[in-house]
């Protein structure tokens, strides 16, 4: 079945690093490919997508590139600032589903000043 | 527009209880998705709901079950009730539930099973 691996946190990093949270997938065919953004307290947030290969999702800074190749989908961001601070979870809507989205484990993401 | 609401928010059962949640979808949106977040399992799909229909149903079992009606708001339901149900209850809607159409959430149900 489909799956998403992303890399383990928490990830602590000083205002202005630069940010590379890791995600692959195991799925059939081509599935759209998503980061969510959940700050504390608050549910989740779509952040970016992407639904075919090659293609770069963006959003606050944040970008993502569809990898057919490697099967990867890496979250990325020049600058980080503590309201950046979230879980971060990349996900997938395979092939023969509708809405079924398959989530990865989460990245707990702490920027400090 | 308001976003998905779910109520109620915040929820505390007991062992063998059973307890219904409710979510209403976006104006307009058709499909409502549930999830189910724990910090151990992290999230897992529950089921999806169209124009009133399960289309995808997630691994659980059959103690977990829900319903939408014909406005889209939908309920779900959980019988006898495990310690292990303890969890932050999403719900999600979209426009017509197609792949890779954006979902949008809510804010969750915290159920707490003691």
């Amino acid at each position: 079945g489909d799956s998403v691996t992303q890399m383990e946190g928490p990830v602590t990093l000083s205002e202005e690093a630069f940010l590379t949270i890791n995600c692959t997938y195991t799925a059939t065919g081509y599935p759209s490919l998503f980061w969510y953004v959940q700050y504390p307290g608050e549910g989740l947030q779509l952040l970016l997508k992407a639904t075919k290969a090659d293609d770069k999702g963006s959003n606050k800074g944040f970008e993502a590139t569809y990898r057919k190749e490697t099967t990867s989908f890496h979250l990325e961001k020049g600058s980080v600032q503590v309201s950046d601070s979230a879980v971060y979870f990349c996900a997938l809507s395979g092939q023969g589903g509708y809405q079924k989205v398959t989530f990865g484990t989460g990245t707990k993401l702490q920027v400090i000043p | 527009k308001a976003g998905v609401t779910q109520t109620p928010r915040y929820l505390i059962k007991t062992r063998g209880q059973q307890v219904t949640l409710s979510c209403s979808p976006i104006s307009g949106h058709r499909s409502v998705s549930w999830y189910q977040q724990t910090p151990g399992q992290g999230l897992q799909f529950l089921f999806e709901y169209f124009s009133e229909t399960q289309r995808n149903k997630g691994n659980f079992p059959g103690r977990f079950s829900g319903r939408q009606f014909s406005n889209s708001r939908s309920e779900m339901n959980v019988s006898t009730l495990e310690l292990g149900d303890s969890a932050l209850y999403l719900c999600a809607s979209s426009l017509a539930g197609d792949r890779g159409v954006r979902q949008y959430f809510g804010p969750g149900t915290r159920l707490t099973v003691l």
